[in-house]
């Protein structure tokens, strides 16, 4: 069974910090990873989609990389903004279409 | 350009009655969800749909019933709603397989059973 771990579950940082949350996955034959966002009583925003052929995805200020083979993702997200609060989820996707959702990083950008 | 529409946003239930929960996309998306989140679970799907008149279960589809009518809609019912049905309800949608298309989350609907 697929298990998809996101460490810290929180972090605090001061404006303009880089920063890098983790998504760890205990079954490598995945077929995609999607980071979202989500704000406080939102929706999940779609973020970054990662093919598995891929290394990495970029977009703007946030960069996602993929090594499949330690089952870990990373994204990155350059000189943080306070509106860049939120919390950060993974998805794992497989072949058939199952997903595996991380609980998330909530994450505080401070003024 | 809505997306994916989820009707009520909320809503308090007692225990034993019956709701159903709306989601609209006019993406033209072949595939529709529903994932309840829970604080610690993550995002646990319940019931999902390939098309038009296609429903299948997921991983947690007890007490839960799904019907795709009509391409863009797909509706979720409770129809005797326990307190451990008390979460946040998320339809989303894929054009095709998500494996490949990733997903487009609705708004959500916090949903209280008493």
């Amino acid at each position: 069974k697929q298990e998809v771990t996101q460490i810290p579950a929180a972090l605090s940082v001061p404006e303009g910090e880089n920063l890098v949350l983790n998504c760890s996955f205990t079954d490598s034959a995945i077929y995609n990873l999607q980071w979202f966002r989500q704000d406080p009583g939102k929706g999940l925003t779609s973020l970054l989609l990662i093919q598995s052929s891929q290394r990495e995805q970029t977009s703007g200020r946030l960069n996602a990389s993929l090594d499949k083979s330690s089952g870990r993702s990373t994204l990155y997200i350059a000189a943080s903004q306070p509106g860049d609060s939120a919390t950060y989820l993974c998805a794992v996707i497989n072949g058939a279409g199952k997903s595996t959702f991380g609980d998330g990083t909530t994450l505080t950008v401070k003024p | 350009n809505a997306g994916v529409t989820q009707t009520p946003k909320f809503r308090v239930l007692k225990t034993g009655q019956s709701m159903t929960l709306l989601c609209a996309q006019d993406m033209n998306h072949e595939y529709m969800y529903w994932y309840r989140q829970d604080p610690g679970m993550g995002l646990r799907l319940i019931h999902y749909s390939v098309g038009e008149g296609t429903t299948a279960k997921g991983e947690v589809p007890d007490g839960y019933n799904v019907s795709r009518l009509k391409k863009q809609n797909f509706l979720l019912g409770l129809e005797s709603a326990a307190p451990s049905q008390t979460s946040v309800y998320f339809c989303a949608s894929s054009y095709r397989l998500a494996a490949s298309y990733g997903y487009t989350f609705g708004s959500g609907t916090r949903l209280t059973v008493v």
